[in-house]
């Protein structure tokens, strides 16, 4: 079946650095997608990996290993903004994406 | 990019009565979704909305609860009939360009009282 996995919900301290993992089981693989979700708000996008390795954005950073099914979001110098929901999602066909429970990140001062 | 604008933002309806959810994108997408999402739980899909076509349900969601139309492609509306307080979540229209990100609209959150 189609399965994706990423922990509840972290904790972690401003300024400091925080990985979000994620493993996917899935039929299909046609890319790997980060969203960030503020309470309240709808998804805004982040990431998009399709090939293995590292792709970097700023703070932010994402790894994959698709012989593993393995993905992460790197966050560097955290910031209290980025108190949020942080949800995985894998594109197994052409367009549709699966979803991941999402991951609550809290950002203590 | 692009832009959805999607409304109402939020509404508060009683049983029995069916609200229709619009979402325009401000340029021409592939694709369309609707989805639900209940408060601190991930995306649910109701359906994938098809341009001149019946939509195409997810298993658990039925044309007659959820109808869907999308006659052009940049507008799609979801209608939620004959509600109960079982609907009450958050609605969200998402977009794909290609085979580029997905795109969502700002939400619709609903009551059912």
């Amino acid at each position: 079946g189609q399965n994706i996995d990423q922990p509840t919900e972290m904790t972690a301290t401003e300024g400091a650095i925080v990985q979000i993992n994620c493993t996917y089981q899935t039929s299909g693989f046609n890319g790997l997608f980060w969203y960030q979700q503020h309470a309240g708000e709808a998804p805004t996008f982040l990431s998009y990996n399709v090939l293995d390795g590292l792709e970097e954005k700023g703070r932010f950073s994402s790894f994959l290993s698709r012989s593993k099914g393995y993905s992460y979001l790197l966050l560097k110098e955290l910031q209290m903004k980025d108190s949020a929901s942080y949800l995985c999602a894998v594109r197994d066909g052409d367009y549709q994406l699966i979803w991941g429970a999402g991951t609550k990140l809290i950002i203590k001062p | 990019s692009a832009v959805i604008s999607q409304k109402p933002s939020r509404d508060i309806c009683q049983r029995g009565t069916s609200l229709t959810i619009q979402c325009q994108v401000d340029s021409q997408v592939t694709m369309m979704f609707w989805y639900r999402q209940q408060p601190g739980q991930s995306l649910t899909l109701i359906a994938t909305a098809n341009q001149g076509s019946e939509a195409t349900y997810e298993s658990g969601f039925v044309i007659d609860k959820f109808p869907i139309s999308r006659p052009n492609l940049t507008f799609s509306t979801l209608t939620v009939s004959n509600m109960s307080p079982e609907d009450s979540s958050i609605y969200l229209c998402s977009a794909i360009k290609g085979d580029t990100e997905a795109f969502f609209g700002q939400g619709t959150r609903l009551t059912v009282v």
